[in-house]
């Protein structure tokens, strides 16, 4: 199946740091999706974004379909961006489930 | 609009038990998924739902787990003769006809004791 990797795996910032966290599969997608698990466990939409690039507040992604990966950027981060962020995919031609990264786990310090 | 709802939030049962965890998908939507998330295995895909197609149960981990959805929107998943390895955040997703992007529900987080 569709391998996805997310780096890194821990990201420790201090209030107001910017970050970029990476996301590589090894197949071509045609579904690729950004969530933030909040600490409560709830799985928040941040991008569809199977490919190009989209803005919205201080997080923005870019997704290079053809040279399959996507980063996700965090400008001036909060501490309420703390958190575990997931990149998940859909192979090509499937229409179902969406195969997950591991997660960047993100602390944001004062 | 509401969103994806889950019930219940949490269920701590004994091992040997069965269990039905519900899921309410967001209205209109067509398309309805089952993931677990466990400390060993990260997110996992169970089952899909598309309309009144086949549902693809490519996921379901074993014979113990099975999942229906009614008229085309409530699904429940059902684990019999739960096991300890069962203990995990089971989530459901829904997605509009048409789209791809899929919404999450809040999750049940169930116990095997």
């Amino acid at each position: 199946g569709i391998q996805v990797e997310q780096s890194p795996p821990d990201l420790i910032l201090q209030e107001g740091a910017n970050s970029t966290l990476r996301c590589n599969f090894s197949d071509s997608v045609n579904n690729l999706q950004w969530f933030h698990q909040n600490p409560w466990g709830q799985l928040i939409n941040l991008f569809y974004i199977p490919s190009g690039t989209k803005q919205n507040g201080r997080l923005s992604a870019t997704t290079v379909a053809t040279e399959r990966y996507s980063l996700l950027y965090i400008s001036s981060s909060q501490t309420t961006d703390s958190g575990v962020y997931f990149c998940a995919v859909r192979l090509t031609g499937t229409a179902s489930k969406l195969t997950f990264g591991t997660g960047t786990r993100l602390q944001v310090t004062l | 609009g509401a969103g994806v709802s889950q019930s219940p939030s949490n269920k701590v049962t004994e091992k040997g038990k069965d269990v039905e965890l519900r899921c309410d998908p967001i209205s209109g939507h067509t398309a309805l998924y089952w993931y677990r998330q466990s400390l060993g295995q990260g997110l996992e895909f169970l089952i899909y739902f598309q309309g009144n197609s086949a549902p693809d149960k490519s996921g379901l981990p074993s014979d113990r787990f099975s999942a229906e959805r009614t008229g085309g929107s409530v699904s429940t998943l059902t684990i019999q003769r739960t096991q300890q390895e069962d203990s995990a955040v089971y989530l459901c997703a829904s997605s509009g006809p048409g789209k791809n992007e899929q919404f999450f529900g809040p999750g049940t987080r169930l116990t095997v004791l």
